[in-house]
């Protein structure tokens, strides 16, 4: 357990619907990360925050969005879903921005 | 060409052989080099970390380094079947401000 959590675990949703993942980070972490997984891109980085500000993005769509909450725990929100966003979305927590990452569960997001 | 290259695999070898897996990068200003261990799409899991060149040992896995062929491997020795997941190894460096993925490989180790 590497004390990131994720809720919900399992998302089954319509094309064209909004859903919003939460991340809840290790105990003491500042960072928050989130990642995309599907079966043909791998793991890609979408977006990180630093203590309630956005620091870096990577291949975030604009149709997704988050935030960091001063509690530090992260929403990712996806909108206008289409069948290719299915994939596994990761959470990942570490103290400061060049520390190891650590990783949740995931939520398994199927868009049909 | 892909910042980070790994061989998907799969992996096949018999339980108590070395698993021996590599990536090689493109970026020379990656600082930090690690592996971690997913099993069935589950979160991955930080198995090694390292900045320099080198050898690390931990238990039974050795990461190595090497920054002037901008190359990196992970050693699995006397390999379990619970040690079947998939691989992948991450970089890091501070100006970039992001993990870079290899694709990961698939281990399989039979009993």
């Amino acid at each position: 357990d590497s004390g990131v959590t994720q809720t919900p675990k399992h998302l089954i949703t319509a094309t064209g619907q909004r859903v919003t993942l939460r991340c809840s980070p290790r105990s003491g972490d500042l960072s928050v990360y989130w990642y995309q997984q599907s079966l043909d891109q791998g793991l890609q980085f979408l977006i990180q925050y630093y203590n309630g500000e956005e620091r870096a993005k990577g291949n975030i769509l604009e149709r997704f969005s988050a935030q960091q909450f001063p509690d530090l725990h992260s929403e990712l929100n996806l909108s206008s879903l289409e069948l290719g966003d299915s994939a596994l979305y990761f959470c990942a927590s570490s103290v400061d921005l060049t520390e190891t990452q650590y990783f949740g569960p995931g939520t398994r997001l199927l868009v049909l | 060409q892909k910042e980070v290259e790994q061989d998907p695999g799969p992996l096949s070898v018999p339980e108590g052989a070395i698993v021996s897996l590599n990536c090689t990068y493109s970026n020379s200003a990656f600082q930090y080099f690690m592996w971690y261990r997913q099993y069935s799409r589950k979160g991955p899991e930080l198995l090694m970390y390292t900045y320099s060149s080198g050898n690390k040992e931990d238990g039974r896995f050795t990461a190595q380094v090497d920054k002037s062929s901008k190359y990196i491997s992970l050693f699995i020795r006397d390999s379990q079947p619970s040690d079947s997941a998939t691989y992948l190894c991450a970089m890091f460096w501070a100006a970039g401000n992001k993990l870079t993925f290899g694709g990961g490989t698939r281990v399989l180790v039979k009993p």
